[in-house]
Order: structure tokens, then sequence, then C-alpha cells
């Protein structure tokens, strides 16, 4: 059964900084991997989509790595800014497309 | 991106009652959706795959009796709620799956979700 876990649960910062985002998950055949962004009692939004055959995606400030065999997918946020305060959630797909949830970071940028 | 809309976006209800949730691609054919349960400061949990003109496909723990999963058409699936409880309030969050058969890349698109409350 995957296990997905996000590091850390939550983050703090001011504006401008460069931020990385952890995301692990245990079972390494995954289909593809989702990055989402989701703000508080909305829907989630699709920031990066990386199949499983590639290694990294990019969008904007937005960089989201995958190492499938080690079972890790970074999200890096460059020059952050208040607008991107919410969740983030990473959720690997399997082969039947349904995906497995982190329990997200929850990012504050200060102004 | 492609849309995916949920309606509606917030009900209350007295327990006992039924409540259906749609879900719609607007822009594309999806014959697969899933149907998601989000719990306050929780992630999503997936309940159940829904393929269109098939039985969905439920997660375990999850009462199919309870949720009836319609996916009538490549742009429909509903989600109702029978004899809702308070336990059953939650945010329900369904998604679309677009393959991509237009040259875009196979994905999920989420719908704004619907926040059900019991009373």
């Amino acid at each position: 059964k995957q296990e997905v876990t996000q590091i850390p649960a939550a983050l703090s910062v001011p504006e401008g900084e460069n931020l990385v985002l952890n995301c692990s998950f245990t079972d390494s055949a995954i289909y593809n991997l989702q990055w989402f962004r989701q703000d508080p009692g909305k829907g989630l939004t699709s920031l990066l989509l990386i199949q499983s055959s590639q290694r990294e995606q990019t969008s904007g400030r937005l960089n989201a790595s995958l190492d499938k065999s080690s079972g890790r997918s970074t999200l890096y946020i460059a020059a952050s800014q208040p607008g991107d305060s919410a969740t983030y959630l990473c959720a690997p797909a399997d082969s039947s497309y349904k995906l497995i949830f982190g329990s997200g970071t929850r990012l504050l940028v200060r102004p | 991106g492609a849309v995916v809309s949920q309606h509606p976006s917030r009900v209350i209800c007295k327990s006992g009652t039924s409540v259906k949730i749609e879900c719609r691609s607007l822009d594309f054919q999806a014959t697969t959706m899933f149907w998601y349960r989000q719990f306050p400061k929780k992630s999503l949990m997936l309940m159940a795959t829904s393929n269109e003109g098939s039985k969905a496909t439920y997660e375990q723990g999850v009462e199919k009796d309870k949720f009836l999963i319609n996916h009538a058409s490549l742009t429909l699936s509903t989600l109702t709620v029978t004899s809702a409880h308070p336990e059953d309030s939650s945010f329900y969050i369904c998604s679309a799956r677009d393959p991509g058969l237009a040259g875009g890349t196979d994905t999920q698109y989420f719908g704004p979700g619907t926040r059900l409350t019991v009373l």
C-alpha cells in the first residue's frame, strides 16, 4: 500500500526566500506524480506533473524533481511571495491513475 | 487548463436525508472520475473510482451502499450520500482524468469541492 510523507508539515518564511518541500513515497512503481496547491476551504490546483520517466518539470518559479528509485520528489519554490501561502500536496499516481496524497506542507510566506 | 465543476458547492441537510453531488468535466471527456473526502486539516482520502458505464470501485473501508456513485456519461459522475449523518460531514472533492487524447498530458483535474454539513 502506497504511503506518502511530506516534510515539513508546516513552514513559515519571510518573503523572497527560496524553499524546498519534500515528498517521499514507499512504492516506487508510480505512473506519474503531481504537486498540487490547496487554499483554505478550496479545491486543488495542479502545479506540476512529472511522468515516471522524467526527472524534473518547471513552471515559472516552481521546479519539481523526481527520483523514482529512491521514492522522493521535491518542490522548489524560488523567490517566495505572500501569494504562495497555501497547503502544498504531493500525490503519486499508480497504473490505475489513483492518486495517493500526502498530508501536505502548510506554507506561510510573511510579507 | 481543463475545467471540472461540482454542484452544489455547499449543502446543509438534516440527518437521515440523502444528498447528491454532481461532478462535471466541462471541456473534455472523462472516462474515469475519482471521488475524495477531506476532513478538516487532513489530506484527501480516495473513496472510489468511477468509470463511465460500469460500477464504481470502492476503496477499502468505504461503504458502497452509503456512498452511491453513478457515472452515466463521459462528462458527469454523481455521488449520493444516502441517509446522511453528522459523521458524514466533510469536504468532498471529485477529479476527472483527461487521458490526453487531444495531444496533451494524461492528468487529473479537480473540482472545487462540496462542503457537506449534516445537522
